[in-house]
């Protein structure tokens, strides 16, 4: 079955204490992406992906990381969490950027006390 | 200003009407469209994607893309209370994907 999976799917964590949020499709798709979702925000791109080792900002990268050594997978990374990454987060894939549409996976909802 | 904007609603119609769900965008170089439904807690879905002027059916839903006036536009008809969900309008410009805030739709039985 195509999909993106996420874990955990949910997390609750303290500040300042590392943690790591795990994305991979099996679709072959070449760009992904994180975003987080907050009310009355809305989907916001934290950082995307275009292929392997081409990794990008988004609107929101401030105190979040990536990395993108394999095709199908897409880490994202909070080396020091704080109250206010508390969010709903998502990884999407696309086959490529641009005419595609996005698949998600099932997100991750983090609170950091 | 921010890049898709929708309204947020809450929007209700009953069951059988027509719902009607509207974006505006504001990068002209935008070149696709996207519909997501995401229903509580759950994940965004694609409904419909839209490349070009004009409109484009699916079932019951419809989707209308205007490129000079930068509205784009989702109609659902014969809503049933399945589709009550929020309703998210989606852009992507360059490389990067940008999301409206949603509309929330509520059909009443």
């Amino acid at each position: 079955e195509a999909q993106v999976t996420q874990n955990p799917r949910y997390l609750i964590t303290v500040t300042g204490k590392k943690l790591t949020v795990t994305c991979s499709q099996n679709m072959n798709h070449e760009y992904m992406s994180w975003y987080r979702q907050d009310p009355g925000l809305g989907l916001r791109q934290i950082y995307y992906s275009m292929n392997v080792e081409v990794t990008d900002k988004g609107d929101v990268p401030e105190g979040y990381k990536v990395s993108r050594k394999e095709k199908r997978n897409f880490p994202l990374i909070l080396e020091s969490p704080s109250p206010n990454q508390t969010s709903l987060y998502f990884c999407a894939s696309s086959l490529y950027w641009g005419n595609t549409e996005a698949f998600f996976g099932q997100g991750t909802r983090l609170t950091v006390v | 200003q921010k890049e898709v904007e929708q309204n947020s609603g809450p929007l209700s119609v009953p069951e059988g009407a027509i719902a009607s769900l509207n974006c505006t965008y504001s990068d002209r170089g935008s070149q696709s469209f996207f519909w997501y439904r995401q229903y509580s807690g759950k994940s965004p879905e694609l409904i419909m994607s839209i490349y070009s002027n004009g409109d484009k059916e699916d079932g019951r839903f419809t989707a209308q893309l205007n490129k000079a006036s930068q509205y784009v536009s989702l109609l659902i008809r014969d809503s049933q209370p399945s589709d009550s969900a929020t309703y998210l309008c989606a852009v992507n410009t360059g490389n990067q994907f940008y999301f409206g805030t949603g509309t929330s739709l509520t059909v009443i039985p």
